[in-house]
């Protein structure tokens, strides 16, 4: 397996733009993560989904950001409009579920101007 | 509220010297805890973890140390060297669904 792949790996923005973040996970894992990564607040948590629902948003920052996952294999992070607050790295991480090891995809660096 | 709390938040030492980084929790039925290392530009990846059924497990020159009464568990690095230098993550993933959150990070830095 390739591992978590992400894309784009970067992405530059302009403020009030649509911007969709992609992700595969593993094959077989069942539980998806999305973080954000800032230097400020660390590595965040702001959705997962476990067998491609969506159990806990609670970090999702405000509606301007939404994610879904339609199948097992693929989940989107999208954020509309964009702000050059939002600039930051994401990252989406995928496990078996339960006590086992989260693997990282190498992330999305974007940039809002 | 926080489920992990992490200290210190930066540690810089000699090479060849210890480092410890420890971390606290608040869920009781918390019983997995895992620790990640993110160097320079890089994605977070596992190199320890363990289960609330052990105290101690080590791994070459890193260990974790589990105190299940006082709900915290350590890091040690011993006969640090100058690629040790990364953040490190704790976490305590909870629930049924093991929602998987790190503490804010320890950046250490060995000076060679």
């Amino acid at each position: 397996d390739a591992g978590v792949i992400q894309s784009p790996r970067h992405e530059v923005t302009e403020m009030g733009q649509e911007v969709t973040l992609r992700c595969k996970p593993i094959s077989g894992h069942n539980s998806l993560f999305w973080y954000r990564q800032t230097m400020m607040r660390g590595l965040e948590l702001l959705i997962y989904f476990n067998n491609n629902v969506p159990i806990d948003d609670s970090g999702m920052p405000e509606d301007r950001f939404s994610a879904k996952m339609p199948n097992a294999s693929f989940s989107t992070l999208k954020i509309q409009p964009s702000e050059p607050r939002d600039s930051a790295v994401y990252f989406c991480a995928s496990m078996m579920g339960g006590d086992t090891e989260a693997f990282f995809g190498q992330g999305t660096r974007l940039t809002v101007v | 509220g926080e489920n992990v709390e992490q200290h210190p938040s930066t540690l810089s030492v000699q090479e060849g010297d210890s480092a410890v980084i420890k971390c606290t929790y608040s869920d009781s039925a918390s019983n997995y805890f895992p620790w990640y290392k993110q160097e320079l530009g890089k994605r977070p990846q596992l190199i320890i973890d363990i289960r609330s059924n052990v105290g101690e497990k080590k791994d070459q020159r890193i260990a974790v140390t589990l105190n299940k009464t006082a709900k915290h568990f350590s890091l040690h690095i011993t006969e640090t060297q100058p690629e040790d230098s990364a953040v490190y993550f704790c976490a305590a993933p909870r629930g049924s669904n093991y929602k998987l959150t790190f503490g804010k990070g320890t950046l250490l830095t060995v000076n060679p």
